[in-house]
């Protein structure tokens, strides 16, 4: 039973455009969000997060919004680089402790 | 900089052999986790611990033990390998309701 669903396995944009990379959430008890990136051959690396309490968060090209009441979570990314080619994870926690991830979105930017 | 240390960055056993994957970290951080990730499946919590002997099961422990003598080391045993349990294994380290910090992840292959 995945609590995190991500439906997009893939995602392919022309660099300089925007990245939009979904993710969806069942457990209304979850409050603290999160994106990661992971790059072949490394761990994934902690991105951006936000918590149930805002619904937009920010930094640098890296957005992220929270729809609280559709449990949709969404990472923007503008303008989009070819660096930015990897997989994203997005994950979710009951008060930031053991968290739940999705399957993951393989983003691809073409130069 | 946090970093969490994985022992074997590719490993290769036979079915039924007792297999350890260790685990270190840097940081003092009383949470650690193991997962494992599968393409599809994203990654999947498999342990995790809250404090020095202690242990929780996560959403797939069978087939799995686990380990946590010491704060900063968190083994994961596979009592006795099966070729399902063929996967990429990462450990996180995390101090509490911060992100997740990961290792680079092991290669397990069980022939």
């Amino acid at each position: 039973d995945q609590q995190v669903k991500q439906n997009s396995p893939s995602l392919s944009v022309q660099e300089g455009r925007i990245s939009i990379l979904n993710c969806d959430y069942t457990n209304s008890m979850f409050d603290y969000f999160l994106w990661y990136k992971k790059y072949p051959a490394e761990g994934p690396t902690f991105l951006i997060s936000i918590s149930s309490i805002k619904d937009k968060n920010e930094d640098g090209r890296f957005t992220v919004f929270l729809n609280k009441s559709a449990k949709h979570l969404s990472l923007h990314i503008v303008p989009s680089q070819p660096g930015d080619s990897a997989v994203y994870f997005c994950a979710a926690s009951d008060q930031g402790n053991d968290m739940r991830f999705g399957a993951g979105t393989r983003l691809t930017v073409k130069p | 900089d946090v970093k969490v240390t994985q022992s074997s960055r590719y490993l290769v056993k036979r079915t039924g052999e007792k297999v350890f994957l260790e685990c270190v970290q840097d940081m003092d951080h009383e949470n650690m986790f193991w997962y494992r990730q599968d393409p599809g499946l994203g990654l999947r919590l498999i342990y995790f611990s809250y404090d020095v002997k202690m242990k929780e099961k996560g959403d797939i422990p069978e087939g799995y033990s686990v380990s946590r003598e010491k704060k900063e080391r968190f083994s994961l045993i596979l009592e006795s390998a099966s070729t399902n349990q063929t996967s990429m294994y990462l450990c996180a380290s995390q101090a509490p309701n911060q992100p997740q910090h990961f290792g680079d992840g092991t290669r397990l292959s069980i022939l």
